[in-house]
C-alpha cells in the first residue's frame, strides 16, 4: 500500500517569502501525484496534479510543483507568498493503473500561515 | 452550487446513540468515496463505490459503520452505538470514472459533516 509523509506540520512565513512544503511518498509503481489546499472554513480543493510528461506542473494561484521520481519526491513551491495562502496543505498519491479503489492516500498536512 | 453535498454540517450526539450523514456527489460522477479526518491529520479513506456497488472499505472501518448508495446517486454514511473515538469530520468526495487523459483520480470533496460524541 502506498504512503505519503510531509515533513513540516507548522510553516510560518512572511508575506513574499518563497515557500517549499516537502512530500514523499512510498509505493513501487506508477502514480499520479496531488496537491490539496484547504483554506479556513473551506473544503479541500485542488491545487495542483501530475499524472505524465513534464514533471514540473503548474496549479492555481502561482503554486507549482516538481516529480522527481528517483527521490520520490512532489515537493510544492511558491516564489512569493500572501496572506490570503494562509491554509492546510495536502500532499496526495493514487496508483496510476486505476485499479481497484484507487482512493488517494493523504499526507498528515503542513499548516501554512502567513503573517502580514 | 452543483459541487458535493453533505448535510448535515455539523452533529453532536452522545455516546451510543446512532447518527446518519449524507452525500449527494456531482451528478456525472459514478465514483464516491467517504473519508475520516481528525484533527492534525490528513483524510483517511473510509469506503468507495462506483455507482450503487461498494467496492473497498478500510479496515478502519468497524462493523459499527455502515455505508450504502442505493440508487447510485447519494450515499449515506451510518455509525452504530457511537464513540468518542468516532469524533471527527466526515468528508464525501465524487469522481469521474478512471482512464482517459482528463480522468487522473482528482476527487471533488464536499465541505464535510463534523460528529462530535459527548
Amino acid at each position: 500500500a502506498q504512503s505519503v509523509s510531509q515533513h513540516n506540520h507548522h510553516v510560518i512565513l512572511s508575506e513574499a517569502a518563497s515557500l517549499e512544503l516537502g512530500c514523499n511518498y512510498s509505493y513501487g509503481g506508477t502514480v499520479n501525484l496531488f496537491w490539496y489546499v484547504q483554506y479556513p472554513g473551506q473544503h479541500l480543493q485542488l491545487l495542483l496534479k501530475y499524472f505524465s510528461g513534464d514533471p514540473l506542473v503548474k496549479g492555481i494561484k502561482g503554486f507549482e510543483a516538481e516529480f522527481i521520481k528517483s527521490k520520490f519526491s512532489f515537493n510544492l513551491r511558491k516564489p512569493s507568498v500572501q496572506w490570503s495562502d494562509t491554509a492546510e496543505y495536502f500532499c496526495a498519491v493514487t496508483p496510476y493503473s486505476g485499479g481497484g479503489a484507487d482512493g488517494l492516500t493523504f499526507g498528515k498536512g503542513t499548516h501554512l500561515i502567513i503573517q502580514p | 452550487d452543483t459541487g458535493v453535498s453533505q448535510d448535515p454540517r455539523h452533529k453532536i450526539t452522545k455516546r451510543g446513540q446512532n447518527v446518519t450523514f449524507r452525500c449527494d456527489p456531482i451528478s456525472e460522477h459514478n465514483r464516491l468515496y467517504w473519508y475520516r479526518q481528525t484533527l492534525g491529520q490528513g483524510p483517511e479513506f473510509l469506503t468507495y463505490f462506483q455507482n450503487e456497488a461498494q467496492l473497498e472499505k478500510s479496515r478502519l472501518l468497524s462493523d459499527r459503520f455502515s455505508a450504502e448508495r442505493p440508487k447510485g446517486s447519494f450515499s449515506t454514511l451510518e455509525i452504530q452505538r457511537t464513540e468518542q473515538g468516532d469524533s471527527a469530520m466526515y468528508l464525501c468526495a465524487s469522481s469521474l470514472p478512471r482512464g482517459g487523459y482528463a480522468n487522473t483520480g482528482e476527487l471533488f470533496f464536499g465541505e464535510g459533516s463534523r460528529l462530535t460524541v459527548l
